[in-house]
C-alpha cells in the first residue's frame, strides 16, 4: 500500500488567495483526520471524518477553513482567503475506524507558506 | 479534561546509553495510549500502542513503553540509543471528549550524541 498520499507537498501563495490541500487515505480506512502543525501551537486536530461524514470540526479555526470528503478515497481542506498566520504544515491521517485502539497513519504533510 | 503531558522539550543521551522519553496522561476511563515519531520533513510514524494487557509494550525499532496506571504514565524507552533515533517523539491518548479524539502531547525532541 502506498500509505496516505497528500498533495501538493509544498505550496507558496499570497495572502487572499484560495488554497486547496488534498488527501487520499489508505484504502479500506474509514476515518480521516486533518491536522495542522506549527512551532507555536504544536499538532492541532482540525477536523475528522468517519465514513465520509464530518464527526468533529471543533478544531477548524474559522469560517475561512472548510473540509470535504466526497468519497472514501479523497478529501480536501480549503482555505479561502488565506492569511500569513495559516502558514504551517498540514497533515492528513487515516485509520481503520473500528475502535478506540485504532492506529492513525499519517501522510507526509503539505508545507503551506502564505506571503 | 483529557490531556497528555510531555514534560521535557528535549532529551539528550549518548549513543549506546538507555533512553527514556516521558509521558503522563489524564483521562477518564481506560486510556488508549500511543507513541509516534517524526523525522525532519516527514509525517508522524506509529511506534507502539497500549490498549490492554501486559503493561510493557514492545514496538518498532527496538522501542518499548511501560504503562503505569497508578502513576498515569506511559514512558517510552530503549535500552541502547542510536544516533538515528534522533527525532521528535509524540505521546498521544485516544479519549472521549464529545467524540473520540486523539490528543497529542507537545512533543519531545530526542538528540542522541555520537
Amino acid at each position: 500500500d502506498a500509505g496516505v498520499i497528500q498533495s501538493p507537498r509544498h505550496e507558496v501563495t499570497e495572502m487572499g488567495q484560495e488554497v486547496t490541500l488534498r488527501c487520499k487515505p489508505i484504502s479500506g480506512h474509514n476515518s480521516l483526520f486533518w491536522y495542522r502543525q506549527t512551532m507555536m501551537r504544536g499538532l492541532e486536530l482540525l477536523i475528522y471524518f468517519n465514513n465520509n461524514v464530518p464527526i468533529d470540526d471543533s478544531g477548524m479555526p474559522e469560517d475561512r477553513f472548510s473540509a470535504k470528503m466526497p468519497n472514501a478515497s479523497f478529501s480536501t481542506l480549503k482555505i479561502q482567503p488565506s492569511e500569513p498566520r495559516d502558514s504551517a504544515v498540514y497533515f492528513c491521517a487515516s485509520s481503520l475506524g473500528g475502535g478506540r485502539g485504532d492506529t492513525q497513519y499519517f501522510g507526509p504533510g503539505t508545507r503551506l507558506t502564505v506571503l | 479534561a483529557q490531556s497528555v503531558a510531555q514534560p521535557e522539550d528535549q532529551v539528550n543521551v549518548a549513543e549506546g546509553n538507555p533512553l527514556t522519553v516521558k509521558c503522563t496522561y489524564s483521562v477518564s476511563g481506560n486510556p488508549y495510549l500511543f507513541w509516534y515519531v517524526q523525522y525532519p520533513n516527514r509525517g508522524l510514524q506509529f511506534l507502539l500502542k497500549y490498549i490492554t494487557g501486559d503493561n510493557l509494550v514492545k514496538g518498532s525499532y527496538g522501542f518499548e513503553a511501560e504503562f503505569n496506571k497508578s502513576q498515569t504514565s506511559f514512558h517510552l524507552k530503549k535500552p541502547s540509543a542510536l544516533v538515528s533515533d534522533s527525532a521528535l517523539y509524540f505521546c498521544a491518548v485516544r479519549a472521549y471528549s464529545g467524540t473520540y479524539k486523539y490528543i497529542f502531547g507537545t512533543g519531545t525532541r530526542l538528540k542522541v550524541l555520537a
